[in-house]
Parts: C-alpha cells; structure tokens; sequence
C-alpha cells in the first residue's frame, strides 16, 4: 500500500500563481522527500526534509512537515510552465520501504497555463 | 558524474522470454535501489543493496524477478520468464551520503 497519499491528485493553475501540493503519510519516518517527474521521464530529487524539521527552502519551493499530523506541503511559488509535472512525495522507514528504501505517494500532477 | 545509468532504455519482448536490465550507479554510492512504476500502482520499491548485499527484497513480486550486484559499480534486474503484466518503467537509484536518492532515466519494458 501506498505511504504517501498526495492532494490533490491534478492542479491546474496560471502561470505567476503559487502552486500548494499535500501529502500525508502514515508510519513514523525519518526522512521525507520531495521528488518532480516530467512526462516520460526519470525522477528529479527536489528536496529533503528530516523528521526533526520543520520547514526547508530550496529556490522557489517551501517546504514544510508536521510528524504530528504525519502531513507534509510543497509550495512552489511564481509558478512557471516549465513546472509542469507529477510531484511525488516519498518517505522511508515506511511500509514497503524497508530501512533505507522509499515508498511513494500517487503524485500530483500539476499544470501551469501560460 | 554522468549521474545513475540505465540501459536499455526501451525494451519490447515477448511473453516467456527473458529480460535483463542493466544499472550502473553513481560513483562511491554504496546504496542501489530498484523501483517499478505502473499506472495502477505507481512507484514501488522492489529490493535494495547495501555495499552490494541485497537487504530487502520483499518488493519482488514474484520467483521470475531476480537481481544481482556483482560489484559496487553495477547491478542486474533480471525477468525470467516475463509476462505481459510485468510491462512498466523500471527505475534504478543509488544514494548519497545524506539520504538523497538519484534516480535513473529509467528502463520502459513492454511484454507483448
């Protein structure tokens, strides 16, 4: 079964706008991560959060987690149309990813009109 | 660093025949995943090797699925027989020291 569960499951939004995607989780974690996946293409590793942090920035993303309510948020803002793509997030320590391996949400696709 | 190489890229084959796919990962990287991703399940975690020892393989659907990591510098999927049901992207990644993993372009295999 899937750890991660991402919300919603497609966004579509103008390009300029900030772009908010959710993801919960439902094991106890140590890291989690944030990874971007363009159409028929491999997985980009966006950014990394440990479970003793609280929010991280990297660029034009944010990137907060609550281990309380097993949540997490990835805000990317000024949205641009080359961020067009699925946003995964993925956990480890969870079910099905043993130590050291990931489990992954559904993803949510996003969309940006120009 | 040319980053994780995958080959092939694109593999079709037919029911019962065997597929290998190929992973080399980044250079002094001493974890190795593989990963499949299908529509209806999406990215799952198949077996990792830590130092080129297989810690977890309780992803591997089935007995048709192997791997191996003969050295630090290159691992094998192996599908013996392939079905059309295993038809997916297979992903290869390797981690760094600080928990990021880097994936691969990825091998897309059909089973007609």
């Amino acid at each position: 079964s899937q750890q991660g569960e991402e919300d919603p499951q497609a966004l579509s939004i103008q390009e300029g706008e900030n772009a908010t995607m959710n993801c919960s989780y439902k094991t106890s974690i140590n890291n989690l991560q944030w990874y971007r996946q363009n159409s028929g293409r491999g997985l980009v590793h966006l950014i990394l959060i440990r479970s003793n942090e609280r929010e991280k920035h990297s660029g034009r993303l944010r990137v907060t987690l609550d281990t309380s309510k097993k949540s997490s948020s990835l805000l990317i803002t000024a949205s641009r149309a080359a961020d067009t793509a699925s946003y995964f997030c993925a956990t480890d320590g969870g079910v099905g990813g043993g130590a050291d391996g990931l489990t992954f949400g559904k993803g949510t696709h996003l969309i940006i009109q120009p | 660093d040319a980053g994780v190489i995958q080959s092939p890229r694109h593999e079709v084959t037919e029911m019962g025949q065997e597929v290998t796919l190929r992973c080399k990962p980044i250079s002094g990287h001493d974890y190795l995943f593989w990963y499949r991703q299908t529509m209806m399940r999406g990215l799952e975690l198949l077996i990792y090797f830590n130092n080129n020892v297989p810690i977890d393989d309780s992803g591997m659907p089935e007995d048709r699925f192997s791997a191996k990591m003969p050295n630090a510098s290159f691992s094998t999927l192996k599908i013996q027989p392939s079905e059309p049901r295993d038809s997916a992207v297979y992903f290869c990644a390797s981690r760094s020291l600080y928990n990021e993993q880097f994936f691969g372009p990825g091998t897309r295999l059909t089973v007609l």
